[in-house]
């Protein structure tokens, strides 16, 4: 059964580093989101990407943050200047489009922020 | 999306049924019910969803109430990998102006005992 990627697992940055976490969305799905999961916390949407633009922000995505499709497989969030309150498990998704009903889920990234 | 209320956590037997509540008492017309449900360490993964009636697939069933401000999503015989925390999440549909993200609760984190 096709799935979503993402990789690495596990990330480790420093305060003020660049970090591009990445994914593989299944291959007919012309949607992609990415959300994001404090520690103990709920799972909060960060932003959908659809025809290589975005397509809707929450107000976490702020000017710290970019997506990108750099090619006809890979989808990533970029986050430019990590803070502490970045550390998180982040989650990326894929749907067939806008409107069908299910978001299929990567088995995340764990992002570490020290 | 409208705010839905589920019990924070639950207690099941193995090999019993699950009846996972949920109450969206401002439930507008074009809301679908979206149940995920997310294992421990993994990404959310889609259970079912329904607008009217009650549905069912391989991995649970759906009853909505006839009013549709609270719906049951039954799980016919839990198993110790059914252990997760289950969201019950409101959805527009296109014609509503949906939104793309899916807006995640606290959910209810059901146990399974042996």
């Amino acid at each position: 059964e096709p799935e979503v990627t993402q990789t690495p697992s596990h990330q480790v940055t420093q305060m003020g580093q660049e970090v591009i976490l990445r994914c593989v969305p299944i291959s007919n799905h012309l949607y992609f989101y990415w959300y994001r999961q404090i520690l103990g916390q709920k799972v909060e949407f960060l932003v959908s990407f659809y025809n290589n633009e975005i397509s809707e922000k929450s107000e976490i995505f702020d000017d710290q943050f970019s997506v990108e499709r750099p090619d006809g497989s890979n989808f990533t969030l970029k986050i430019r200047s990590t803070k502490l309150e970045d550390s998180a498990m982040y989650f990326c998704a894929s749907s067939v489009d806008r409107f069908e009903e299910t978001q299929y889920f990567g088995p995340g990234t764990r992002l570490l922020v020290l | 999306d409208a705010k839905t209320t589920q019990p924070n956590s639950m207690e099941s037997n193995e090999e019993e049924p699950v009846h996972l509540p949920c109450n969206h008492s401002t439930i507008s017309g074009t809301d679908y019910i979206h149940w995920y449900r997310q294992l421990p360490s993994q990404g959310p993964e889609y259970v079912i969803h329904g607008l009217t009636s009650n549905v069912n697939n391989r991995m649970a069933s759906l009853a909505i109430a006839e009013d549709r401000k609270s719906s049951t999503l039954i799980l016919h015989r839990a198993t110790l990998r059914d252990a997760a925390v289950y969201y019950c999440i409101l959805r527009e549909a296109y014609s509503g102006g949906g939104a793309d993200g899916l807006t995640f609760g606290k959910g209810t984190h059901l146990i399974i005992q042996p």
